[in-house]
């Protein structure tokens, strides 16, 4: 069974600076999606970016971007210009090929200090 | 619809009730997921529809939780003699069959307290 690992509970960042969030996976799969979604204290879940396995170049959304390296199983978001809406809890996921259902990590909680 | 809506929002129930939580998919979406996420945890899986087919339920924790979604929209979510670590967000999604990102689009959930 596939697993996420999301090694910071909780992170800081300052207005304006960027701020990297980690996440590695255990896979026996070559074929996968990734996934960081966004839950702000309305606790929607808010879909921020996705990175096809089978693509080398790492996915980009505006501010945010990925470190995705298959390799080494690690699929990092980074924030770059960090704002005050910004603060939430961040959570990486795993679906497989197809349609079906996703595995999420435990979250890492973001603040964003003024 | 214009999104996946849930119904209620917000449900305390006595320890030993039945609940039943409902979710309305995005209209033209075959597949529809339920997932469990308790307070400072990711989702977790409980179990998904294509149309009113259920392939897999071995995310519900107990026989006290079933699911259907009998013409393949509305779905409900039945726990039976509630108990208090029943107590989480209930988020349902829903996804097209086809597709290649087959992104998921999720409700707003329900909160359910057991008391």
């Amino acid at each position: 069974a596939q697993t996420v690992t999301q090694s910071q509970p909780e992170m800081s960042v300052q207005e304006a600076e960027t701020v990297t969030l980690s996440c590695t996976y255990d896979t026996s799969e070559s074929d996968y999606y990734l996934f960081w979604y966004k839950q702000p204290p309305s606790r929607q879940m808010i879909l921020v970016i996705r990175q096809e396995a089978y693509k080398q170049q790492n996915a980009t959304e505006n501010r945010f971007s990925v470190n995705f390296q298959k390799a080494a199983k690690s699929f990092s978001l980074k924030i770059s210009d960090s704002q005050l809406g910004d603060a939430a809890m961040y959570f990486c996921a795993y679906r497989s090929w197809g349609n079906t259902p996703l595995v999420f990590g435990k979250g890492t909680r973001l603040s964003v200090i003024a | 619809g214009a999104g996946v809506s849930q119904s209620p929002r917000y449900k305390v129930t006595k320890r030993g009730q039945d609940v039943t939580l409902r979710c309305d998919p995005i209209s033209s979406h075959a597949t529809l997921y339920w997932y469990q996420q308790a307070l400072g945890q990711g989702p977790e899986f409980l179990t998904y529809f294509n149309y009113e087919a259920q392939p897999d339920k071995s995310g519900l924790p107990s026989d006290r939780f079933s699911a259907e979604r009998p013409e393949g929209s509305i779905s409900t979510l039945t726990i039976q003699r509630t108990e208090q670590r029943d107590s989480a967000m209930y988020r349902c999604a829903s996804s097209p069959l086809d597709g290649e990102s087959y992104e998921q689009y999720f409700g707003p959930g329900t909160r359910l307290t057991v008391t």
